[in-house]
């Protein structure tokens, strides 16, 4: 079953805009992930939060997590065209279980 | 910079046939992944391995098994190759819970 869930499944933005992705997940966890994959390609690790973490930054990415609600989002600033990939959100299962469980993912497109 | 490479981008093969992926990571990770990729179901986990010659069935091994002989190395192998195997093929390798790293993925087509 899927820990993660994103929302929304598509999104589609003028560059220069904010992009933010939401993720839901079931149980606890140690971590929270994001990656991002270009069409056709392998996934890139974006950023790691952990769960005494609330917030975190990275060059123009802002993460954020709620342990309480069981969420997390990503809000990536001044979007540019460059941006225009699939997001995804991971999660370990808790316990010392190093698998992630990834979501399906939001398609964002940048349109110039 | 960590590096995990596919054995083939592209590969085209016959329903029946056995068929290798391979992978390989440069970093000595003790983790490595299969995962599959189908539009609209996401990335799947088929099977992962913690250690040479260690494996463990992830969500989906039905129709699959693994090999990993050399810590580098990690091979995913199609006994008898179906169409509803035809997909995109992921691997990862990881160091303890942390960030995977992903190969550029095989997309396979089973005729």
């Amino acid at each position: 079953s899927q820990q993660g869930e994103e929302d929304p499944q598509a999104l589609s933005i003028q560059e220069g805009e904010n992009a933010t992705m939401n993720c839901s997940y079931k149980t606890s966890i140690n971590n929270l992930q994001w990656y991002r994959q270009n069409s056709g390609r392998g996934l890139v690790h974006l950023i790691l939060i952990r769960s005494n973490e609330r917030e975190k930054h990275s060059g123009r990415l802002r993460v954020t997590l709620d342990t309480s609600k069981k969420s997390s989002s990503l809000l990536i600033t001044a979007s540019r065209a460059a941006d225009t990939a699939s997001y995804f959100c991971a999660t370990d299962a808790g316990g010392s279980n190093y698998k992630l469980t990834f979501g399906k993912g939001t398609l964002l497109t940048v349109n110039p | 910079d960590v590096k995990v490479t596919q054995s083939s981008r592209y590969l085209v093969k016959r329903t029946g046939e056995k068929v290798f992926l391979e992978c390989v990571q440069d970093m000595d990770h003790e983790n490595m992944f299969w995962y599959r990729q189908d539009p609209g179901l996401g990335l799947r986990l088929i099977y992962f391995s913690y250690d040479v010659k260690m494996k463990e069935k992830g969500d989906i091994p039905e129709g699959y098994s693994v090999s990993r002989e050399k810590k580098e190395r990690f091979s995913l192998i199609l006994e008898s190759a179906s169409t509803n195997q035809t997909s995109m093929y992921l691997c990862a390798s990881s160091f303890g819970k942390h960030t995977q790293y992903f190969g550029p993925g095989t997309r396979l087509t089973v005729l």
